[in-house]
């Protein structure tokens, strides 16, 4: 079946744009999670959905970022004004709830902010 | 406090060698799930092994293995038999029940297989 997807795979932006991306979780998945990674280093958690509850927005760096979830499936991360310490990977994964269900992690949209 | 730690930010290992990875968690949570995954510098994510805090039995995955230490809080991840393809990045993760079941990432180990 199909995997996570997201989109665009690649984005170059000038300073100070607004940008959006998108993530299309496995279907019947009711979790969902926006990481960031940059280059060579880890992942920072950014945003978590699970179900009908209130997100876990704890991982956001700044109130420039936001993300929503629509229906329970689609999720669209925004960026506004972006700065050039924006420049990322940004990986959407989904799961099933339950702790013994594992994430499976979209590939990614690399994020370049000139 | 760091819920999981990885302690060893680069490693190198000759080809054919055994592995381990460590990995030492903190939850108060009884009920959780650890796991592993692999970051190859293409970039996408690779899930390789899961461990439940009530499994008995050491989870095991082919050439992958996790050494569970409930009462030392670690879940060392073990690669028998390394192969030049196993260079990448391996993170563990923590998900924890009755919390937000929201899952942990620790910062990850650089793997370098030697020829």
């Amino acid at each position: 079946g199909a995997g996570v997807s997201q989109s665009p795979s690649n984005k170059v932006t000038e300073k100070g744009k607004d940008v959006e991306l998108r993530c299309d979780p496995i279907s019947g998945h009711t979790a969902l999670y926006w990481y960031r990674q940059s280059l060579g280093q880890g992942l920072e958690f950014l945003i978590y959905f699970q179900g009908n509850s209130a997100p876990d927005k704890s991982g956001l760096p700044s109130d420039r970022f936001s993300a929503e979830r629509t229906g329970g499936s689609v999720s669209t991360l925004t960026i506004q004004r972006t700065q050039q310490e924006d420049s990322a990977v940004y990986l959407c994964a989904s799961s099933f709830a339950g702790s013994s269900y594992e994430q499976y992690f979209g590939p990614g949209t690399r994020l370049t902010v000139t | 406090a760091q819920k999981i730690t990885q302690t060893q930010p680069g490693m190198f290992v000759q080809e054919k060698e055994a592995v381990t990875l460590d990995c030492t968690y903190d939850t108060s949570d009884p009920s959780y799930g650890l796991f592993w995954y692999k970051q190859p510098s293409s970039g996408e994510m690779i899930f390789l092994i899961y461990q439940g805090s009530y499994d008995q039995q050491n989870a095991t995955e082919g050439r992958y293995s996790l050494n569970f230490q409930k009462a030392r809080k670690s879940a060392n991840l073990v690669i028998s038999a390394s192969q030049l393809g196993d260079s990448a990045m391996y993170f563990c993760a923590m998900r924890e029940m009755n919390r937000d079941d929201k899952i942990i990432f620790g910062k990850g180990t650089r793997l370098h297989i030697l020829p």
